[in-house]
């Protein structure tokens, strides 16, 4: 079984700092990363996946991830954030071919001016 | 192209009360997916198909039933309404093609009292 675990539940930060979002997973087979953002009140959209090859991945609005095998951990990073990139930010897992996802307990980051 | 849609927007229910929140994709992708949102848990997979005709269980399917009859349409029924579903519920589709790139629908956002 898949899961994953999203280290922070709120992550507070400065205008034009950078951030970090954690995210660990577990699964005794090879998976597919994936983060997801949530703006108030609406629905969820792709940031970025890692599916194989680069471990740098590259998404929407500045984002990026790193998957380390190693460690099982898929962080997401934006080196300088603004007032709009405050949302709710989930990491997810899929098993394979199964098309489900599995989906962290998600991340609240908070951009003030 | 409307991608996913979800019908109704709102609900409210009394407990003891079913209905049936819908869920329709224009994509011809072969999984759909539906999820529940709480406070400080992400999203939940209730239950979820791999084609017309094939449905299967997911993390939290008890009040739960689904079918899917055909390729577009995934209804998710509640048979008798209890205050813990009270929710956020969202409907996903993926397909192989797409690498399980899920795509959502704007969610309903369900009250049972």
């Amino acid at each position: 079984a898949q899961s994953v675990t999203q280290l922070d539940s709120q992550v507070p930060v400065f205008e034009e700092a950078p951030v970090e979002l954690r995210c660990n997973y577990s699964s005794s087979v090879s998976v597919y990363l994936f983060w997801y953002v949530q703006y108030p009140n609406q629905g969820l959209q792709l940031l970025l996946k890692y599916l194989s090859g680069s471990t740098l991945v590259k998404g929407i609005n500045g984002f990026e991830a790193e998957f380390n095998k190693s460690q099982t951990s898929f962080h997401l990073r934006k080196p300088s954030v603004h007032i709009s990139d405050t949302a709710e930010y989930f990491c997810a897992v899929s098993a394979g071919n199964t098309g489900k996802l599995i989906f962290g307990q998600g991340t609240t980051l908070q951009v003030k001016p | 192209n409307a991608g996913v849609t979800q019908t109704p927007k709102f609900q409210v229910l009394k407990t003891g009360q079913s209905m049936t929140l819908q869920c329709a994709q224009d994509m011809n992708h072969e999984y759909m997916s539906w999820y529940r949102q709480d406070p400080g848990m992400g999203l939940r997979l209730i239950h979820y198909s791999v084609g017309a005709g094939i449905t299967d269980q997911g993390e939290v399917p008890n009040g739960y039933n689904v079918s899917r009859s055909t390729t577009e349409d995934f209804p998710l029924r509640l048979l008798s309404a209890a205050p813990s579903q009270t929710s956020v519920y969202f409907c996903a589709s993926t397909s192989v093609a797409g690498a399980y790139e899920q795509y959502f629908g704007p969610g309903t956002r369900l009250t049972v009292t």
